[in-house]
């Protein structure tokens, strides 16, 4: 069974500062990999998705991710975090086997930007 | 991406009754749609698969006869905790799979059964 693991459970920072959340994931066949945010009090929303192709890819709001197949990560960074960044992340993996739908969420980052 | 609408957002309900949870998919017909669970500070937990016209698909641990589901359209899926006791009270988010493959989620519904 796949797993997935987000070791930072809350992490502060002020504006301005460059972020790395970690990513790491447990499946040695071919995998799909999303970055989802929740924004207080609003629904989950896609941050970014790696299906295939150049391992680094850029997702909306200046955020990108970087998969390394050797290591089973898929860590997102952003270079400049703002106090609009604060909000619950979370890693998902499917392995495409099992179908795309089926996710495996991480246990979420929780990201509190300081002014 | 496909827009996802659950009712109600907040219930609150005594200990014994049922408790139904609506999952709308308002500009995509879905013949599948995804039920999760997500406690205090822990990961989302797929509960169940649901598909349209047929039974649903439970996870392994997920009572199916306590959350039942129907799925009657393309644009509507059902949660319904049935007898509620104080440990179902959780954040239920339902979701439907976009073209890329991608799952576009509803606002969630907190439940709390006192």
């Amino acid at each position: 069974a796949q797993s997935v693991s987000q070791h930072n459970h809350h992490v502060i920072l002020s504006e301005a500062a460059s972020l790395e959340l970690g990513c790491n994931y447990s499946y040695g066949g071919t995998v799909n990999l999303f970055w989802y945010v929740q924004y207080p009090g609003q629904h989950l929303q896609l941050l970014l998705k790696y299906f295939s192709g150049d391992p680094l890819v850029k997702g909306i709001k200046g955020f990108e991710a970087e998969f390394i197949k050797s290591k089973f990560s898929f860590n997102l960074r952003k270079p400049s975090v703002q106090w609009s960044d604060t909000a619950e992340y979370f890693c998902a993996v499917n392995a495409r086997l099992f179908g795309n739908e089926k996710l495996t969420f991480g246990t979420g980052t929780r990201l509190t930007i300081i002014p | 991406g496909a827009v996802v609408s659950q009712h109600p957002s907040r219930v609150i309900c005594k200990s014994g009754t049922s408790v139904k949870i609506e999952c709308r998919s308002l500009d995509f017909q879905a013949t599948t749609m995804f039920w999760y669970r997500q406690f205090p500070k822990q990961s989302l937990m797929l509960m169940a698969t649901s598909n349209e016209g047929s039974k649903a698909t439970y996870e392994q641990g997920v009572e199916k006869d306590k959350f039942l589901i129907n799925h009657a359209s393309l644009t509507l899926s059902t949660l319904t905790v049935t007898s509620a006791h104080p440990e179902d009270s959780s954040f239920y988010i339902c979701s439907v799979a976009g073209a890329g493959g991608e799952l576009f989620f509803g606002e969630g519904s907190r439940l709390t059964v006192l």
